[in-house]
């Protein structure tokens, strides 16, 4: 079974520029995570989706950041303009669904912004 | 006070003994406990997940959970220098939630 997908496997950008990763859950998960992690910090949830709806985006800044799951499926999350500060490492996550609080969660490969 | 406390370490074993790593939680309803192991330059990779009070085996690996205490730990047996990675303690259902809150983790070096 194929795991979380994500890509670009890294993306170096000047500030202000616009940046897009992509996400493709575990086949048959119902709820997608974006998190973003810093060097030697745990991933911090930026968004969580239950098919195609956002549940829980209370900690995505909102000025800069969007993310859209249209099918249910697969995610794009988007920042626009880009800051020095969104170097990060941006994890996609998914689980089979989240009606409780027993789901494990599987994580992509996912993508290493440098912003210049 | 953090949600999800972890001793960032590094935490040094000699190759074969046992690697004790521990994590502490803020929120007494948290409902699920996980172990995350994550190499440098990798993702966070599931090891661990337990739900109830005691003890969780697999392997090598061993969960523990004290509600009580909100505490839980994982023990490494035979630990090999393959093990050396950063060890994330992360929990689920706190404050009613689906939220995951992960510690900012614990470096194990296993010294050959």
């Amino acid at each position: 079974e194929a795991g979380v997908v994500q890509s670009p496997r890294y993306k170096i950008i000047e500030k202000k520029q616009p940046v897009a990763f992509w996400c493709n859950p575990i086949s048959g998960h119902n709820t997608l995570y974006w998190y973003r992690q810093n060097l030697g910090q745990g991933p911090e949830l930026l968004i969580r989706y239950e098919n195609e709806e956002a549940v829980d985006d209370s900690q995505l800044p909102k000025d800069r950041f969007s993310a859209e799951r249209l099918k249910g499926v697969d995610s794009t999350l988007k920042i626009q303009p880009a800051e020095l500060g969104d170097s990060a490492v941006y994890l996609c996550a998914s689980s089979f669904r989240q009606t409780s609080s027993y789901n494990e969660q599987f994580f992509g490969p996912g993508t290493r912004l440098t912003v210049l | 006070q953090k949600e999800v406390e972890q001793n960032s370490g590094p935490l040094s074993v000699p190759e074969g003994a046992i690697a004790s790593l521990n994590c502490t939680y803020s929120d007494r309803v948290s409902q699920s406990f996980f172990w995350y192991r994550q190499y440098s330059g990798k993702s966070p990779e599931l090891i661990m997940s337990i739900y109830s009070n005691g003890d969780k085996e697999d392997g090598r690996f061993t969960a523990q959970l004290n509600k009580a205490s909100q505490y839980v730990s994982l023990l490494i047996r035979d630990s090999q220098p393959s093990d050396s990675a950063t060890y994330l303690c992360a929990v689920n259902g706190a404050s009613g939630t689906y939220k995951y809150i992960f510690g900012t983790g614990t470096r194990l070096k296993v010294l050959a």
